[in-house]
């Protein structure tokens, strides 16, 4: 079994600054994937970026890098340079098993102010 | 474009008049599911799909059928809708296979039970 958890379930942040979100999440399975979502208010889901557990090199996509720390069971998301239109809300998400299937967190609403 | 599709995007009924929604992929991804969303709660899967010949329960199945007799096609049917079946729901598939893949999203279905 699977369980994320994201403990901010709001957040702001100034234009052009960064923040972090937070995840945690913990499994019993040795292969397991990571990934982050975004939500906008169109409600479409949107991939992020993701990781691979056996990988230690922390994945980056242009503004968004990931903070992984496997023994910990942490995969916190860096925006840099944030902009208007990352405001939506943020699920971190896990993959282990044999069904694919996506374990959610709860989600994290972050806005960015002009 | 590759996308997932479904129908209705938004449908109010009322309580026990049985409905389908439809979902659709056209990438030949032999694995599609279902999830509901529910503030405070994430994203749950409810049924998934690893290909025509096989589907099994997610985590949240009651209430709810699928049906699988097409590779790319897999409606959710309520039987009996309740109000608390009043959810927001998206289908979602991927490429069969282990793997950081990443599981692409339909646009929603807001439904509300009435």
């Amino acid at each position: 079994a699977q369980t994320v958890t994201q403990s901010q379930p709001e957040m702001s942040v100034q234009e052009a600054e960064t923040v972090t979100l937070s995840c945690t999440y913990d499994t019993s399975e040795n292969n397991y994937y990571l990934f982050w979502y975004k939500q906008p208010p169109s409600r479409q889901m949107i991939l992020v970026i993701r990781q691979e557990a056996y990988k230690q090199q922390n994945a980056t996509e242009n503004r968004f890098s990931v903070n992984f720390q496997k023994a910990a069971k942490s995969f916190s998301l860096k925006i840099s340079d944030s902009q208007l239109g990352d405001t939506a809300m943020y699920f971190c998400a896990s993959v282990g098993g044999s069904n694919y299937k996506l374990t959610f967190g709860k989600g994290t609403l972050l806005t960015v102010n002009p | 474009e590759a996308q997932v599709t479904q129908n209705p995007r938004y449908l109010i009924t009322v309580t026990g008049k049985k409905l389908t929604v439809t979902c659709s992929q056209n990438m030949n991804h032999e694995y599609m599911s279902w999830y509901r969303q529910d503030p405070g709660l994430g994203l749950r899967q409810i049924y998934y799909s690893m290909n025509v010949e096989v589907t099994d329960k997610g985590d949240v199945p009651e209430g709810y059928k699928v049906s699988r007799k097409e590779k790319r096609i897999f409606p959710l049917i309520l039987e009996s809708p309740s109000p608390n079946q009043t959810s927001l729901y998206f289908c979602a598939s991927r490429d069969r296979g282990w793997g950081p893949y990443e599981q692409y999203f339909g646009p929603g279905t807001r439904l509300t039970v009435t």
